[in-house]
């Protein structure tokens, strides 16, 4: 069945340290978003991608990074500059070249926690 | 800039309705409605795209007044399994890029 995995579902940070959350889709998908969500809030987009090798900043891209290097793929790094980095990320995709048409389909998520 | 839902939390028993409501201050081209388990992703229900467009999934069903910039989702004889978060996303103007955002989310709960 096609569908979005992420992983890991858990993962610690430690104080000054980058971490890497991936996120493949085997939908044939063209593009993908990066939401994190907060206790009792909605979802904030931090990245999303419409097509390989190119993405664009969301509402809350500070301290983190992405890359699209295959249409699959949309790996989303925490970095060290993200101070406050505890919260549940979720990665989805839709259709071609993100039409509105088409709803996102989202991954199971992970839930990242400072050590 | 965020769309606003209300209420923020209802209570039902099984069986009775609910109205959610998720409203924009910009011009929006489409509406997207998902219901959220704790701890788990999102699954979509409805898209309602501009031109007032009324859908319906079993007994859910929404609409969309694109004048108001408003959509409401209707839940009718309410299930235990409707239990959850509901959130509405929303894309502004004419673009179709797909990008949303999304409300606080409303928190309903059906007890027995």
């Amino acid at each position: 069945d096609g569908g979005i995995t992420q992983s890991p579902k858990y993962l610690f940070r430690k104080e000054g340290q980058n971490v890497t959350l991936s996120c493949e889709q085997n939908l044939n998908h063209d593009a993908m978003y990066w939401y994190r969500q907060d206790p009792g809030q909605g979802l904030r987009l931090i990245y999303y991608s419409q097509i390989v090798n190119d993405f664009q900043k969301g509402d809350i891209a500070e301290g983190y990074s992405v890359s699209r290097e295959k249409k699959e793929s949309f790996p989303l790094t925490v970095t060290s500059a993200q101070k406050n980095p505890t919260a549940f990320y979720l990665c989805a995709s839709n259709g071609y070249r993100g039409n509105s048409n088409q709803p996102q389909h989202f991954g199971d998520g992970t839930r990242l926690s400072i050590l | 800039q965020q769309p606003v839902q209300s209420p923020q939390a209802v209570i039902l028993r099984e069986g009775e309705d609910a109205v959610i409501n998720c409203s924009s201050s910009k011009a929006l081209y489409s509406v997207h409605w998902y219901r959220q388990k704790h701890g788990e992703a999102p699954v979509f229900l409805m898209i309602l795209l501009k031109g007032g467009e009324q859908k319906g999934h079993e007994k859910i069903s929404a609409s969309f007044n694109e004048k108001k910039q408003q959509s409401s989702l209707y839940l009718t004889a309410s299930q235990l399994s409707y239990s959850g978060t509901y959130f509405c996303g929303t894309e502004p103007g004419g673009t179709s890029y797909g990008k949303l955002t999304f409300g606080q989310g409303t928190i309903l709960t059906v007890h027995p």
